[in-house]
């Protein structure tokens, strides 16, 4: 897994609730990311972080924010959360030194939100 | 607006043939291309990556063809067996710094 941890692993809320999940990593990247999957819809790109404090939006961010204070973690908030936010969130690091698209990306294990 | 596409029906085959898994793509002039496996509740573990001008690539019984006038890549995993069933997703360059997944492909090798 490449160092990487996510937590919580499972979590359920109430609608309107703020969310905060949290990926964690050992090795020191650069770059992370936040995706999003549903059935259907596969694997879908939230955020991405290339540095820290260094963040920009993927395909489809809204109603998510990202923090990343320290190289180590990166921070995905649910401000108020949404019944179309249940779903299962992984995190990944991209390894590799230029940081394109072209280095592989390792996975968390992944957190499924439910959102009641 | 850049669109991949696998194949949404699940792929069964007998143990020991050849599955062969496509990606296509539109709007597309990726440089790179690359295919990662899924088992359930895990997340996507890398495969291979191929470039551009790699029109074929292999690892162990794993191929990989690019064929970027039709724009479509072939996944093949030859002797398929039993361990082999999961879901293939195929990735490609999103912004510079991200990947876009295709929605995968299932695969279920039965004995």
């Amino acid at each position: 897994d490449a160092g990487i941890t996510q937590s919580p692993r499972h979590k359920v809320t109430e609608t309107g609730t703020p969310v905060t999940l949290r990926c964690h990593q050992t090795e020191n990247h650069r770059y992370m990311y936040w995706y999003r999957q549903d059935p259907g819809h596969g694997l879908r790109l939230i955020h991405y972080s290339y540095g820290v404090k260094d963040t920009d939006k993927g395909e489809v961010s809204d109603g998510y924010s990202v923090s990343r204070s320290k190289t180590e973690d990166f921070l995905l908030t649910l401000e108020s959360a949404t019944s179309s936010q249940t779903s299962v969130y992984f995190c990944a690091i991209s390894v590799g030194t230029s940081g394109s698209s072209t280095d592989t990306q390792y996975f968390g294990p992944g957190t499924r939100l439910t959102v009641l | 607006s850049q669109k991949i596409e696998q194949n949404s029906e699940a792929l069964n085959i007998q143990e020991g043939k050849t599955a062969t898994l496509t990606c296509n793509y539109t709007n597309y002039s990726p440089a790179y291309l690359q295919w990662y496996r899924q088992d359930p509740g895990r997340g996507p573990v890398f495969l291979l990556l191929i470039r551009e001008n790699e029109k074929e690539k292999r690892k162990e019984r794993l191929k990989v063809t690019f064929d970027t006038t039709l724009k479509q890549s072939l996944f093949h995993i030859t002797a398929s067996q039993p361990a082999d069933s999961a879901t293939y997703l195929c990735a490609l360059p999103y912004s510079g710094y991200a990947l876009n997944f295709g929605k995968g492909t299932s695969l279920l090798v039965t004995p």
